[in-house]
């Protein structure tokens, strides 16, 4: 069975810093992983995704991710964070049957101070 | 285009009441997803669909059932209602599975109270 372990529940960091978010998955076989973010009141969003080829994978809002085999990581960073990017960010891999069925980590909440 | 639609936005049941939750997708999407979100445990898959007339038990899912008469129709439905229960629901759907795979269109959620 995979699971999905996200290492901090809360981050907070100032405008303009780097942010690196942490998610470490567990799976004996080939996997596919996900950053989602959610913002207040909303559902969520697809941030990044990693299917296959390039291990560094970007995505929108200056985020990017990279997958990290050997250490079964596929951590989240933006190099200068803005207010805008407050959000709880969740981390995803899938399960490899035929069901495409997600399974999400806690949830890290990034809190970006003025 | 809607995307995924759920319906009620909000609501707050008794303990015992029934309840059916709506999600609905314009989008031709073959596979569809019941998930609980709670505080700290991420989200919690409870019923899933790989097709119409088909479903599927997820992680957590006593005290729920679903059906899927039409490709872009799943009901979630509780039958009595209980404080546990409280939790914001959110439908999920995807064109395809892996390999080919895009990841989920999320609805923007359905915020359920049980008193």
């Amino acid at each position: 069975a995979q699971s999905v372990t996200q290492l901090d529940s809360q981050v907070p960091v100032f405008e303009e810093a780097p942010v690196e978010l942490r998610c470490n998955y567990s799976s004996s076989v080939s996997v596919y992983l996900f950053w989602y973010v959610q913002y207040p009141n909303q559902g969520l969003q697809l941030l990044l995704k990693y299917l296959s080829g390039s291990t560094l994978v970007k995505g929108i809002n200056g985020f990017e991710a990279e997958f990290n085999k050997s250490q079964t990581s596929f951590h989240l960073r933006k190099p200068s964070v803005h207010i805008s990017d407050t959000a709880e960010y969740f981390c995803a891999v899938s399960d490899t049957s035929n069901t495409g069925k997600l399974i999400f980590g806690q949830g890290t909440t990034l809190q970006v101070k003025p | 285009n809607a995307g995924v639609t759920q319906t009620p936005k909000f609501r707050v049941l008794k303990t015992g009441q029934s309840m059916t939750l709506l999600c609905a997708q314009d989008m031709n999407h073959e596979y569809m997803y019941w998930y609980r979100q709670d505080p700290g445990m991420g989200l919690r898959l409870i019923h899933y669909s790989v097709g119409e007339g088909t479903t599927a038990k997820g992680e957590v899912p006593d005290g729920y059932n679903v059906s899927r008469l039409k490709k872009q129709n799943f009901l979630l439905g509780l039958e009595s209602a209980a404080p546990s229960q409280t939790s914001v629901y959110f439908c999920a759907s995807s064109y395809s599975r892996p390999p080919r795979f895009y990841g989920y269109t999320f609805g923007s959620g359905t915020r359920l109270t049980v008193v």
